[in-house]
């Protein structure tokens, strides 16, 4: 079992759909948790932090549940801009360990 | 401002030669990471530096492999010998401390194996 698991795809949704991601991840260890965003051929970028009392950045909202080891990333509203792959992140403060999952590829079409 | 560079941007070689991915990460930043990715996967965490140092060797995939960082900034990843199965885009990223929250990733080097 890996240690950061992604439902992979593809979410094919349209335009101004409502899409969420999920992310589980085993190590309980785990102190950070992001979300990155990674353009084909390109480099990851992060999107936002995770934290345990839910963030909300725009039409992005990401939550936390430590209880059941379980990330997800919810998108409104969704533009053709959003296509990506989006990547959950744990973080191991105390090892200095980043586990990234193997993304979830989202296409938005007109 | 400058962001993470690497260089060189693609790397062929052939089958049992070495090679040297070099990484310049973003000037301050005492945390460096390498990463590799293979075509269609996640980010496989290979190292991370805390200044120089690398306490944690364990996430490298054989002895063939090696990093080091001089001078807190430029650091190096080394494949020795290397087999097509190290074709992949190797990335670097770098962070201003080593529990921050962003990590800033360079383009990446694709290594080829033939």
């Amino acid at each position: 079992r890996k240690e950061v698991e992604q439902d992979p795809g593809p979410f094919n949704v349209p335009e101004g759909a409502t899409v969420a991601f999920n992310c589980t991840y085993s190590n309980s260890a785990s102190q950070s948790f992001f979300w990155y965003r990674q353009d084909c051929r390109k480099e990851p970028k992060l999107l936002m932090s995770v934290y345990s009392s839910g963030n909300e950045d725009g039409r992005f909202t990401a939550q936390l549940n430590r209880a059941s080891q379980y990330i997800s990333l919810l998108i409104r509203d969704s533009k053709l801009s959003d296509s990506a792959t989006y990547l959950c992140v744990v973080y191991d403060t105390n090892a200095g360990k980043s586990t990234f999952g193997d993304g979830t590829t989202l296409t938005v079409k007109p | 401002g400058a962001g993470v560079s690497q260089s060189p941007s693609n790397k062929v070689t052939e089958k049992g030669k070495d090679v040297e991915l070099r990484c310049d990460p973003i000037s301050g930043h005492t945390a460096l990471y390498w990463y590799r990715q293979s075509l269609g996967q996640g980010l496989e965490f290979l190292i991370y530096f805390q200044g120089n140092s690398a306490p944690d060797k364990s996430g490298l995939p054989s002895d063939r492999f090696s990093a080091e960082r001089t001078g807190g900034s430029v650091s190096t990843l080394t494949i020795q010998r290397t087999q097509q199965e190290d074709s992949a885009v190797y990335l670097c990223a770098s962070s201003l401390w080593l529990a921050d929250n962003e990590q800033f990733f360079g383009p990446g080097t694709r290594l080829t194996v033939l």
